[in-house]
């Protein structure tokens, strides 16, 4: 079955630190790739998104992931985390082979960053 | 331009009453989604509606689960006789259409509680 898989459900670190959480599809044909972020009471908000080109994307708020077509992965990296960056963290995928804008998501990657 | 709203943000109900949630899209988007997030997973894709069209159901339940998206007003989620295991998190999220910029924006989320 086609699935989404992040490989941490809890992250705990300290601010500075450098953060990378796991993203691994098992869509066989091409798709699009999002990172989503909900910060505590808040509504999901798009981080970054690869549809093509360079497979190094830059999102916001200091934000990277990286596609990995041979992987099947689209790894979310932050050099210096700060207390602010304290949410969930969503991987998504969009396969081409489903209708636009149908989102499969991963289950999640609660991260907390310490003072 | 306000963003995708979705009332009410919490809704309780008893067990065998229905529930309607409410999402209007951001100005200019066409097409809408829901999504139902369980405790401890990620958010599941239910419905991809357009104007007086329901484009894709895949992840609808069956029974008792049915959305719309009329020509005025906002798209409804509705749950008939609810049940426990409905308690989840709704979200809403809305787009312009495929092809344009990429505006997949989410709402608030409607939490439902059944007791």
């Amino acid at each position: 079955a086609q699935s989404v898989s992040q490989h941490n459900h809890h992250v705990i670190l300290s601010e500075a630190a450098s953060l990378e959480l796991g993203c691994n599809y098992s869509y066989g044909g091409t798709v699009n790739l999002f990172w989503y972020v909900q910060y505590p009471g808040q509504h999901l908000q798009l981080l970054l998104k690869y549809f093509s080109g360079d497979p190094l994307v830059k999102g916001i708020k200091g934000f990277e992931a990286e596609f990995i077509k041979s992987k099947f992965s689209f790894n979310l990296r932050k050099p210096s985390v700060q207390w602010s960056d304290t949410a969930e963290y969503f991987c998504a995928v969009n396969a081409l082979t489903d209708s636009w804008g149908k989102l499969q998501f991963g289950a999640g990657t609660q991260v907390v960053v310490t003072p | 331009n306000a963003g995708v709203m979705q009332n009410p943000r919490h809704l309780v109900r008893r067990r065998g009453q229905e529930a309607r949630l409410r999402c209007s899209p951001m100005k200019g988007h066409s097409h809408v989604y829901w999504y139902r997030q369980l405790p401890e997973e990620g958010l599941k894709f239910m419905v991809y509606l357009q104007k007086e069209n329901i484009i894709d159901e895949s992840g609808m339940p069956k029974e008792r689960f049915s959305a719309e998206f009329p020509k005025e007003g906002p798209s409804i989620l509705r749950i008939q006789q609810v049940v426990r295991g409905d308690s989840a998190a709704y979200f809403c999220a809305s787009s312009p259409p495929a092809g344009e910029d990429y505006g997949y924006t989410f709402g608030s989320g409607t939490r439902l509680t059944v007791v």
